[in-house]
């Protein structure tokens, strides 16, 4: 059956530095990929979509990559503040079920 | 303003009364869902709608029902809530265009207690 899978463990990170977060697929070749960002208690806010021909997308500090062959989208947040810490999800086309989630919580 | 608004925000509830979480979007948006959030578990789909009158199971619809009767509305029935259905709801709504990319807007939640 189709999957979406992200590591569920949190991500600790020193502010300042790259958090890079995973989201797999298996079973299907999705057109698209969104990533949302949870607070705690709060709906998930839309951040970026990026589609299967775009191999890199770009909004201010967050980088998000797909990876067809790799069957993967990865998302950065670069120069990482406390203010990024919250939990990230990723979504795909279709009935948008979502994974887990990563937490990122950055460190002063 | 865009919004999805459910209601109620807050509920405290006995075992067995039945209850009904009301979700309202007005972006015209042909796609609804309820997902339920518990603590380890993510966000998991109840149920939702491509469109008025279309309705499907998502990963967890037991103890639950819905409807889509008008585009606009997609309330969450629980004709008998138990304890395990204690959690924080989110319904949320999107277009439906194949193949363009829908954002996902979200209700603010409501927090449910079963008692």
């Amino acid at each position: 059956s189709q999957k979406i899978e992200q590591n569920s463990e949190a991500l600790n990170i020193q502010e300042g530095k790259t958090a890079t977060l995973t989201c797999n697929y298996t079973n299907y070749s999705p057109a698209y990929l969104q990533w949302y960002r949870q607070d705690p208690g709060r709906g998930p806010v839309f951040l970026l979509l990026i589609r299967e021909n775009e191999k890199e997308k770009r909004k201010e500090r967050l980088k998000v990559t797909f990876d067809t062959t790799l069957k993967q989208s990865l998302f950065h947040i670069t120069a990482s503040q406390p203010a990024d810490s919250a939990t990230y999800l990723c979504a795909p086309p279709g009935r948008l079920a979502f994974g887990k989630g990563n937490q990122v919580v950055v460190i002063p | 303003e865009a919004q999805v608004t459910q209601n109620p925000r807050y509920l405290i509830t006995v075992t067995g009364k039945k209850l009904t979480v009301t979700c309202s979007q007005n972006m015209n948006h042909e796609y609804m869902s309820w997902y339920r959030q518990d603590p380890g578990l993510g966000l998991r789909q109840i149920y939702y709608s491509m469109n008025v009158e279309v309705t499907d199971k998502g990963d967890v619809p037991e103890g639950y029902k819905v409807s889509r009767k008008e585009k606009r509305n997609f309330p969450l029935i629980l004709e008998s809530p138990s304890p395990n259905q204690t959690s924080l709801y989110f319904c949320a709504s999107s277009f439906n265009r194949q193949g363009t990319g829908n954002t996902i807007y979200f209700g603010e939640g409501s927090w449910l207690t079963v008692v």
